[in-house]
């Protein structure tokens, strides 16, 4: 099983609320990734980071930031939660290494329902 | 054109059955293929990592077919438990660390 964990599992929230969506792996992985999931849906890199003080932009356009002040940390704010962020946000990291050795290993995820 | 393609499924099998999902993916130059597992509501999980001579784990066999830019994933002897959404994976065009994922195939096995 992957150290991965994320919290909230779920949450519900009114339009307008700050909000930030935590996540943190024990495995000492350099490299940590947000999605985001509809249901029956693929996921969307949104944010990624190959290390501290590193963070890009992924390739689903977000309104939300990350940051990544420590290596085991990189947590997912949305500054004014609307409707249209109801999704599923999932966490993941990799290990140091690259060609075959860059599987990705996945938090249980964060579903948000803004109202 | 979507970078990773597949059959969404679903496909409906009796335990025992042998089933094969299919999968192509646009970058000849990608390096990095996996099959992930997803059950309904639950989080992507690594199957199996796909090597260029094929290879296999237990009632799992994975092929790539890097000239025809096509990756399989067999599954024999079905179990009821193997229903899940299978999602096929490749490494990104401008990064080998960032993972495109396809939309997954529905498999249902019955008993």
């Amino acid at each position: 099983e992957a150290d991965i964990y994320q919290t909230p599992r779920y949450l519900v929230i009114g339009t307008g609320k700050k909000i930030t969506l935590e996540c943190s792996q024990t495995m000492g992985h350099d490299k940590m990734y947000w999605y985001q999931q509809d249901p029956g849906m693929e996921l969307h890199l949104i944010h990624y980071s190959y290390g501290v003080n590193s963070t890009e932009k992924g390739d689903l356009s977000s309104e939300s930031t990350v940051s990544r002040i420590r290596t085991e940390h990189f947590p997912l704010t949305l500054e004014s939660a609307r409707p249209s962020h109801t999704s599923q946000y999932l966490c993941a990291s990799s290990p140091p290494g690259s060609g075959r050795r860059v599987e990705q290993f996945f938090g249980p995820g964060t579903r948000l329902t803004v109202l | 054109r979507k970078e990773v393609e597949q059959d969404p499924g679903p496909f409906n099998v009796p335990e025992g059955a042998t089933v094969a999902f299919n999968c192509t993916y646009s970058n000849s130059a990608s390096q990095s293929f996996f099959w992930y597992r997803q059950d309904c509501r639950k989080e992507p999980k690594l199957l199996m990592s796909v090597y260029s001579s094929g290879n296999e784990d237990g009632r799992f066999t994975a092929q790539l077919n890097r000239a025809s830019q096509y990756i399989s994933l067999l599954i024999r002897d079905s179990k009821l438990s193997d229903s899940a959404t299978y999602l096929c994976v490749v490494n990104g065009m401008d990064s080998s660390y960032k993972l495109i994922f396809g939309s997954g195939t529905r498999l249902l096995v019955r008993p």
